[in-house]
C-alpha cells in the first residue's frame, strides 16, 4: 500500500517570492510520482511527473519537482508565485509493477494563497 | 487539447435515491476511473475499469456502487441508494496506457439531502 504527506495544508507566499510545497510518500514498492493543481471550481490538472531519469522533473507555470529517493520525497517548487498560481495542489503516486494497479493515491493537498 | 467530460455539474438528490453521473473520457483512452474527494479531505480511489470490466476496486466501492460503459464514448457511475455521506466531488479520469497519467474531468458535486 502506498500513502502520500503533505505537512503543510495551507502555505501563503507573496507574489514573486519563491515557494516550496513538500510531499513526503511511503510504499514498499517503487512508485511514479505527480503533481496536480486543482483551480477553484475545476477538475484536476497534471502539473508535472516523475517517472525515471532526471531527479529534477520539470512541469507547466514554471513549476519543478525533485525525486529524493533516500528521503521518499517529492517536493514541489517554483522560484516566483504569481498571483494566478494561488489553487489546490495535490501530491499523488502510483506503484511501477504490472498488477500493482494504476490506481493513484493522493495527498490531502496544500492551499497556495499568492498575495499582494 | 481534448478533455475529459463530466455532467452535471452539480447533483442534488433525495436521501436513498439513485444517481446516475456520467462522464466521457478522451476518444483514444482505454483505462477509465472514478475518484471522489469529500468536502475537506483527499481525492479517494474509487474503481478502475479496462476492457469493459472493473479492473481494480476500493474498500469505499461496495454494492451499492456500479460502473459501466454503455456505449463507445460514456462511462457512467451508479449509486443505487444514496446516503448522506456520499455526498462528495466525484472525478472522472481516463488514461490511454495504464502507466500513463491520468486526465481528470472538472467533477461533479453530489449534494444528498
Amino acid at each position: 500500500a502506498q500513502s502520500v504527506t503533505q505537512l503543510d495544508s495551507q502555505v501563503p507566499v507573496f507574489e514573486e517570492a519563491p515557494v516550496e510545497l513538500r510531499c513526503n510518500y511511503s510504499s514498499s514498492v517503487s512508485v511514479y510520482l505527480f503533481w496536480y493543481v486543482q483551480y477553484p471550481n475545476q477538475g484536476l490538472q497534471l502539473l508535472l511527473k516523475y517517472l525515471s531519469g532526471s531527479t529534477l522533473v520539470k512541469g507547466i507555470n514554471g513549476f519543478e519537482a525533485e525525486f529524493n529517493k533516500s528521503q521518499t520525497s517529492f517536493h514541489l517548487r517554483k522560484p516566483s508565485v504569481h498571483i494566478s498560481d494561488t489553487a489546490e495542489y495535490f501530491c499523488a503516486v502510483r506503484p511501477i509493477l504490472t498488477g500493482g494497479g494504476n490506481k493513484l493515491t493522493f495527498g490531502t493537498g496544500t492551499q497556495l494563497k499568492v498575495e499582494l | 487539447e481534448p478533455e475529459v467530460t463530466q455532467t452535471p455539474s452539480h447533483q442534488v438528490t433525495q436521501m436513498g435515491q439513485e444517481v446516475i453521473l456520467r462522464c466521457v473520457p478522451i476518444s483514444n483512452h482505454l483505462y477509465f476511473y472514478w475518484y471522489r474527494q469529500i468536502l475537506g479531505q483527499k481525492v479517494e480511489f474509487l474503481v478502475s475499469f479496462y476492457n469493459n470490466e472493473i479492473s481494480e476496486k476500493s474498500e469505499i466501492f461496495d454494492d451499492q456502487f456500479s460502473v459501466e460503459r454503455p456505449d463507445g464514448s460514456n462511462f457512467t457511475l451508479k449509486i443505487r441508494s444514496t446516503k448522506l455521506e456520499d455526498s462528495a466531488m466525484y472525478f472522472c479520469a481516463s488514461n490511454r496506457e495504464g502507466n500513463q497519467p491520468q486526465h481528470f474531468g472538472d467533477g461533479t458535486r453530489l449534494s444528498i439531502l
